[in-house]
C-alpha cells in the first residue's frame, strides 16, 4: 500500500514563526501535492512538483513556499506564519504509472496564535 | 478549470444504495471525471474514476451519462462506514485535482 506520511497532526504556532510541514511517500512518486482545507471552502492547492527541485504555484501560494530536495520528501514552509494561516494542511502523492488515483496523507491540524 | 455541481448533502439507510449526483456541464473531452471522498478527521480516499464508459470498481461504480455532462456515484449498499464527504472533481489525467465542497452523506442505521 502506498503511504503518505505527515510530520505532525497537530501544530500550534505563534504569528511571525517560521513552520515547516512534513510530507514524506514511500512510493516513489514523481508527484507531490500540498492543499489547504477549510470549512465552507473545500481543499485548495498551494503548490505542486512534478519532479526533484521543480515546483510550481498552485491556487493559492500567498504565504507559503515549498521545497523537494528528494523524491520522496515535499516540504511546505511558512516564512512568517499568520492566524490566517490557521487550517488543514494535507499533502498527497501521484503517478502516472498507477490508476491516476491521488494518495493522501492524515493531514496536519496548524494553528497560528 | 471546468465546475461540478453537488448536493450539499444526503441521506441513505443502512444497507441501501446510495446514488450520488453530480453535474458538470462545461467538462472538456480531455476531462476525466474523479471521486473522492474524506472520512471524519482524514485525508481524502480515491474512490473511482472515468472517462467515458461506466466503471466499476470494489467500492462503487461510476455512472457517466453519455453526453457527459453528469455522472453519478453508486454505492450499492451503504454503510455506516460510507459517512463522509464525497468529492467529484473533473481533471486531465495528471493534474492536480481541483477540490469543491462535495456532498456530505448522512448513513442512518
Amino acid at each position: 500500500d502506498v503511504k503518505v506520511t505527515q510530520s505532525s497532526r497537530y501544530l500550534v504556532k505563534r504569528t511571525g514563526e517560521k513552520v515547516f510541514l512534513e510530507c514524506v511517500q514511500d512510493m516513489d512518486h514523481e508527484n507531490m501535492f500540498w492543499y489547504r482545507q477549510d470549512p465552507g471552502l473545500g481543499l485548495r492547492l498551494i503548490y505542486f512538483s512534478y519532479d526533484v527541485k521543480m515546483k510550481e504555484k498552485g491556487d493559492i501560494p500567498e504565504g507559503y513556499s515549498v521545497s523537494r530536495e528528494k523524491k520522496e520528501r515535499f516540504s511546505l514552509i511558512l516564512e512568517s506564519a499568520s492566524t490566517n494561516q490557521t487550517s488543514m494542511y494535507l499533502c498527497a502523492s501521484w503517478t502516472r504509472l498507477s490508476t491516476d488515483t491521488q494518495y493522501f496523507g492524515p493531514g496536519t491540524r496548524l494553528t497560528v496564535l | 478549470d471546468a465546475k461540478t455541481t453537488q448536493p450539499n448533502s444526503m441521506e441513505s439507510n443502512e444497507e441501501e444504495p446510495v446514488h450520488l449526483p453530480c453535474n458538470h456541464s462545461t467538462i472538456s473531452g480531455t476531462d476525466y471525471i474523479h471521486w473522492y471522498r474524506q472520512l471524519p478527521s482524514q485525508g481524502p480516499e480515491y474512490v473511482i474514476h472515468g472517462l467515458t464508459s461506466n466503471v466499476n470498481n470494489r467500492m462503487a461504480s461510476l455512472a457517466i451519462a453519455e453526453d457527459r455532462k453528469s455522472s453519478t456515484l453508486i454505492l450499492h449498499r451503504a454503510t455506516l462506514r460510507d459517512a463522509a464527504v464525497y468529492y467529484c472533481i473533473l481533471s486531465p489525467t495528471g493534474y492536480a485535482l481541483n477540490f469543491g465542497k462535495g456532498t456530505s452523506l448522512l448513513v442512518t442505521p
